[in-house]
């Protein structure tokens, strides 16, 4: 699996987009970009993921760069609900899904 | 959408003793679950993948004889800590696989809060 690097936090302000770098530059052509959220004291909750194109549902957008070594996670208008760890995770098809120490967001009002 | 439900949603319990977590898919049918521990301000750590009608796998360091799973159907999971210790408690959550746009995406319980007296 490809390792990803996220930073520890961020801070976004409360109404703003907040927009989640994560760095997989050892990524393989049939590895996923997944993204996963967890709100304190609950279980992860799924965002998004994608290949290789950009993705968007309600929740988010996801934007993976051509050579698919780094991607971002987009919060169109962050609230203080979305105040979370949020984790990057990049795997094949059918792997086990191993959680790193994610991005800390705290959003601000 | 897919719901994954876990009970009890806290537990405690006195050292010495067992425990059970069940996990159940609502709507739909599992054939793999997976279990995972997260201790106090760190993140998830996989223990172990159920599977429906075998025996689970266990990951690296992880006591099977202490964590005991059992898969019995496709909508069911159930996690037994055996002889507790405090320092077993923390926060168990279960997830289910489901398949969309091409890939497996896991689907979470609420989690399990375990204190150990």
């Amino acid at each position: 699996d490809a390792k990803t690097t996220q930073p520890t936090s961020m801070d976004c302000a409360e109404g703003r987009a907040a927009n989640l770098p994560c760095n997989h530059s050892t990524i393989s052509g049939n590895e996923y970009v997944y993204w996963y959220r967890q709100i304190h004291s609950q279980g992860p909750q799924y965002i998004i993921h994608g290949l290789k194109n950009n993705e968007t549902n309600e929740m988010a957008s996801l934007i993976i760069t051509e050579d698919r070594k780094s991607s971002t996670l987009i919060l169109p208008h962050a609230t203080l609900r979305d105040t979370a760890v949020y984790y990057c995770i990049v795997i094949p098809p059918a792997n086990k899904f191993y959680f790193g120490s994610g991005t800390k967001l705290n959003v601000k009002p | 959408g897919a719901v994954v439900s876990q009970h009890p949603s806290r537990v405690i319990c006195k050292s010495g003793t067992s425990v059970k977590i069940e996990c159940r898919s609502l709507d739909f049918q599992a054939t793999t679950m997976f279990w995972y521990r997260q201790f106090p301000k760190q993140s998830l750590m996989l223990m172990a993948t159920s599977n429906e009608g075998s025996k689970a796998t266990y990951e690296q360091g992880v006591e099977k004889d202490k964590f005991l799973i059992n898969h019995a159907s496709l909508t069911l999971s159930t996690l037994t800590v055996t002889s507790a210790h405090p320092e077993d408690s923390s926060f168990y959550i279960c997830s289910a696989s489901i398949r969309s746009s091409g890939a497996n995406v896991l689907t979470f319980g609420a989690g399990s809060r375990l204190t150990v007296l």
